[in-house]
């Protein structure tokens, strides 16, 4: 199947600080890609859709300029937390749509954000 | 609007055990409907799916089954191992749509 990977697996930042997520797809060129936060034993919330080339679409509640994204290229979409606070600690996960008309997901082996 | 419902866990069984996750979904037609795992500390990875009703998807021994009359899409195994401890989401997806809309999870432990 497809590849998708996530970098950093895990990073611990301070408060304050920036903090820069990759989401590459590997083996195929992906237009679209979502990033999803995951809190601990709940399920996926989808956080915004990377278009590349033009600007995400950011769900209801998702403060855009808090959590930054960019989608330069047709492989690679970077989700940037901005001035991070401990309440951004979170499992950051990505996906992209691959398959005729984009039926299938696969996913990033997520990124485990701690802010100190 | 459409959601997908998922069994409370967590689900702890022995080895060897027979194994039904339940899930059902509310929508209007009929979209593909997946099944994901997630073992610790990694993300999602897609177990099977189904994209129509009666089908039946299958992988590493878990089967589940389209049903549109009951909007289900249960999944089992016939024996479970402990490496199959994991969490386990129902998500469905429309075709025209990029959007997936998943379930809560289900945090399966399996006891040696």
């Amino acid at each position: 199947g497809a590849v998708v990977s996530q970098h950093p697996s895990r990073v611990i930042c301070k408060s304050g600080t920036s903090v820069k997520i990759e989401c590459r797809s590997l083996d195929f060129q992906a237009t679209t890609m979502f990033w999803y936060r995951q809190f601990p034993k709940k399920s996926l919330m989808l956080m915004a859709t990377s278009n590349e080339g033009s600007k995400a679409t950011y769900e209801q509640g998702v403060e855009k300029d808090k959590f930054l994204i960019n989608h330069a290229s047709l492989t690679l979409s970077t989700l940037t937390v901005t001035s991070a606070h401990p309440e951004d600690s979170s499992f950051y996960i990505c996906s992209a749509l691959v398959g005729q008309a984009n039926t299938e997901a696969f996913f990033g082996q997520g990124t485990r954000l701690t802010v100190v | 609007g459409d959601s997908v419902t998922q069994m409370e866990g967590p689900v702890t069984l022995s080895e060897e055990a027979f194994l039904t996750i339940n899930c059902t979904y509310t929508a209007t037609g009929y979209p593909s409907l997946f099944w994901y795992v997630q073992y610790p500390g990694e993300g999602l990875q897609l177990l099977l799916k189904a994209t129509k009703a009666d089908d039946k998807g299958s992988n590493k021994g878990f089967e589940a089954t389209y049903r549109k009359e009951t909007t289900s899409f249960h999944l089992e195994k016939g024996s479970v191992q402990v490496s199959d401890s994991a969490v386990y989401f129902c998500a469905l997806k429309w075709r025209s749509a990029s959007k997936i809309i998943f379930g809560s999870g289900t945090r399966l432990s399996i006891r040696p």
